[in-house]
C-alpha cells in the first residue's frame, strides 16, 4: 500500500536553516510535492520535484530526491518567523489518481 | 478571480442531524476532492471525483456521501452515521492529468458537533 511517513514536529532559531524529512513508498511516483498549511487555513503549493531530478532550488527552497532510499527533504534557508506552518510532502499514487500526503510537520520558529 | 471557496467557514451541528459542506471552483478542474484533517493525523481522503457524475471512495468514506452534478461544485454531506465527525474540512481541485497532480485548496471548514 502507499505511504508517506514525516515527523511530526521540528523547532529551529530564527536565521536557521530547517531541513523536514519525508519517505514514501510508491517507487512509481513521477511527481512529489510540498505544501505549507498556516493555521486555520487551507493548504498551498511550495513546490515539487519530478523523479527524474536529484534536487530543485527555488530562493530559499531547496528539494532533494534520493529515489533509491525514497527520502525527500525541504531545506529552508534563514528561516523566519513567517515560514512557521506546518509543512506537507505528497506523493502522487499512479494506480489510483490521486494524492497521498504525510501526517505533516510543525515548523515552528524561535525569535 | 479564480479560485476554490467553501462554505461556511465554522459548522456547528447537533448529534444526529447531517449538515452538507459546500465547495465550488471556478478554476475550470476536473477533479475534486474532499480531505478531513484531525491533529497529527495529516490529511485523509473521504471522496474524490474526477469527472461530473462518477465519484470514487476515498480512505474514510463512512459516514459520508457526496455528489457532482456540476463541474464547478462538489457537496459533501456529513451523516448522522459519522461518528466522529467534529474536525477541519478541506476541498481541492485539480486538473486531472495521468502523473502532474497539483491540487489547490479551499480554505476549509471546521465542523464541530454539540
Amino acid at each position: 500500500g502507499e505511504d508517506v511517513e514525516q515527523s511530526l514536529f521540528l523547532s529551529v532559531r530564527e536565521g536557521d536553516s530547517s531541513v523536514i524529512n519525508c519517505t514514501y513508498t510508491d517507487s512509481s511516483s513521477t511527481y512529489l510535492y510540498w505544501y505549507k498549511q498556516e493555521p486555520g487555513a487551507g493548504l498551498q503549493l511550495l513546490t515539487y520535484i519530478f523523479s527524474n531530478m536529484d534536487m530543485k532550488q527555488d530562493q530559499r527552497l531547496t528539494v532533494l530526491l534520493n529515489k533509491k532510499d525514497k527520502h525527500l527533504s525541504l531545506r529552508i534557508a534563514d528561516t523566519q518567523t513567517g515560514d512557521s506552518a506546518i509543512y506537507f510532502c505528497a506523493e502522487f499514487y499512479n494506480q489510483g489518481g490521486k494524492l497521498i500526503f504525510g501526517q505533516g510537520t510543525e515548523l515552528s520558529v524561535k525569535p | 478571480d479564480g479560485g476554490i471557496t467553501q462554505s461556511p467557514k465554522y459548522l456547528f451541528r447537533k448529534e444526529g442531524q447531517n449538515v452538507t459542506l459546500s465547495c465550488e471552483q471556478n478554476l475550470n478542474h476536473d477533479a475534486m476532492y474532499w480531505y478531513r484533517q484531525d491533529p497529527g493525523q495529516g490529511l485523509r481522503l473521504i471522496y474524490y471525483s474526477q469527472i461530473v457524475n462518477d465519484f470514487q471512495k476515498g480512505d474514510i468514506a463512512e459516514g459520508y456521501s457526496v455528489s457532482r452534478e456540476k463541474k464547478e461544485s462538489f457537496p459533501l454531506t456529513v451523516t448522522s452515521a459519522q461518528k466522529n465527525p467534529t474536525a477541519f474540512y478541506l476541498c481541492a481541485s485539480s486538473m486531472f492529468g495521468e502523473n502532474y497532480n497539483e491540487q489547490f485548496f479551499g480554505p476549509g471548514t471546521r465542523l464541530t458537533v454539540l
